[in-house]
Formats: structure tokens, sequence, C-alpha cells
């Protein structure tokens, strides 16, 4: 069936270094990307999405940027910081179906 | 209310019982979502509302499981028979617009089952 796949599943970096997490989906008429970040034991929150229709997208410290033709996605988190640790979950929109479907999350951890 | 909100928020049952996970989400959101979170994984896609009816339930593992949204805007995620494997953490999420338009999922806290 249609998915994502995300990767690395955990990823530690030096504090104020880059974080970039990839991520493939197979559906090639997905027009919708969202990132969420999940604190421990808390919900799942959106940080930034793109549609198909732009190549990247910023927010502060927070891009993301999209490859229609291989089908891939990727966040970047510039000069990390402590609080930046979580787990982050891309996520695609199936075309048709209007599901959304998730990656199975990275582990960010910012190291001092 | 402010929020997706979700009840109970922790439910200990039996392995053969019945449950019923209720959310109540953002007033005026006309799509509604399931998925099942167990530890250390993403969020698994378990079924859509558009209003009242089921838009996908493609993700609901078995005929076990059930979930409705009578009037459109509460919904209850029935399991029958549980099973051990049930064990997970149960989110829902509201979002404004679905379809082509589909943009953010406001979750809500989630309601972690355990099946002794």
């Amino acid at each position: 069936g249609e998915n994502v796949e995300q990767h690395p599943s955990t990823l530690s970096v030096q504090e104020g270094d880059s974080a970039v997490i990839k991520c493939t989906y197979s559906d090639s008429a997905s027009n919708y990307f969202p990132w969420y970040k999940q604190e421990l034991g808390k919900r799942p929150q959106l940080i930034i999405d793109i549609r198909s229709n732009v190549g990247e997208k910023k927010d502060q410290r927070i891009a993301v940027t999209l490859n229609k033709t291989a089908k891939h996605f990727s966040l970047h988190i510039t000069e990390t910081q402590p609080e930046d640790s979580a787990v982050y979950f891309c996520a695609a929109l199936l075309s048709g179906d209007d599901k959304i479907i998730f990656g199975k999350g990275t582990r960010l951890h910012i190291l001092p | 209310g402010a929020g997706v909100s979700q009840t109970p928020s922790n439910k200990v049952t039996e392995k053969g019982k019945y449950v019923e996970l209720r959310c109540d989400p953002i007033s005026g959101h006309t799509a509604l979502y399931w998925y099942r979170q167990s530890l250390g994984q993403g969020p698994e896609f378990l079924i859509y509302f558009q209003g009242t009816g089921a838009a996908d339930d493609s993700g609901l593992p078995n005929d076990r499981f059930f979930a409705v949204r009578p009037e459109g805007s509460v919904s209850t995620l029935k399991i029958q028979r549980t099973e051990r494997g049930d064990s997970a953490v149960y989110l829902c999420a509201s979002s404004l617009q679905a379809g082509a338009n589909t943009g953010e999922l406001f979750f809500g806290e989630g309601s972690r089952l355990t099946v002794l």
C-alpha cells in the first residue's frame, strides 16, 4: 500500500548545529506534506507544511524542501537548541483517499 | 472547547472486554481522524470521517474495531473483545477542511489503552 518512509530513526546533533530529516513517499499524486513534532508524553503538533506547488518553505529556523520528481521531502532545523529535542514525524496526504499517512518518526537529541 | 478533547485519558481493561473511546473535536471542524500510536512508532491511520460518514475506514485492523460520528461532531471508537495487541495510545485529530484542502490536524492528548 501507499506509505511514507522516514530516516534516520534517531539523530543526535550538537547544540547550534543543523539537523536534517528525510522522507520519501510512494503516491506520486500526493500534494500536501506536513511535519509534526511530538515531545515526550505530549500530542503531535504541526511545525511546518508544504504543498506540491512550491519547492521550499521556511519559518525562522525551520525549513522544508520538496522534490516531487524524486518523491522526497526533507526537514531542516538550523541553529538547534535544547528545546528542539523531540520526535519528528513527516506525513503525506494521499490523493483521492484524503487521508494523512505518517512516517515512523525520528528521535532528535540535541547534545549540550 | 479550545482544543480536541479525548476521554478517558487512560483505560485499563481485561482481555475480551469491550471499550469505548470518545473524541470531541474542535467546534466547526468537519474532518475527524482516528490514529493508533504504539511506543516508538508513528501514528497509524485507522479511520477518517467527513461530517457524519466514514470517508475511509481502511485502517481499521479488523471487525472488532468500529467508529461512529452520528451528529458530525463527537466520535466514538469502539473495540470489541479486546486483545493485548490492542494496547496503544489512540489519538484523535480534527481539521477544518478535508480533501485537497486538508490542512493542519489538531490532535487530542490521546487515550492510553492497556489490555491486561
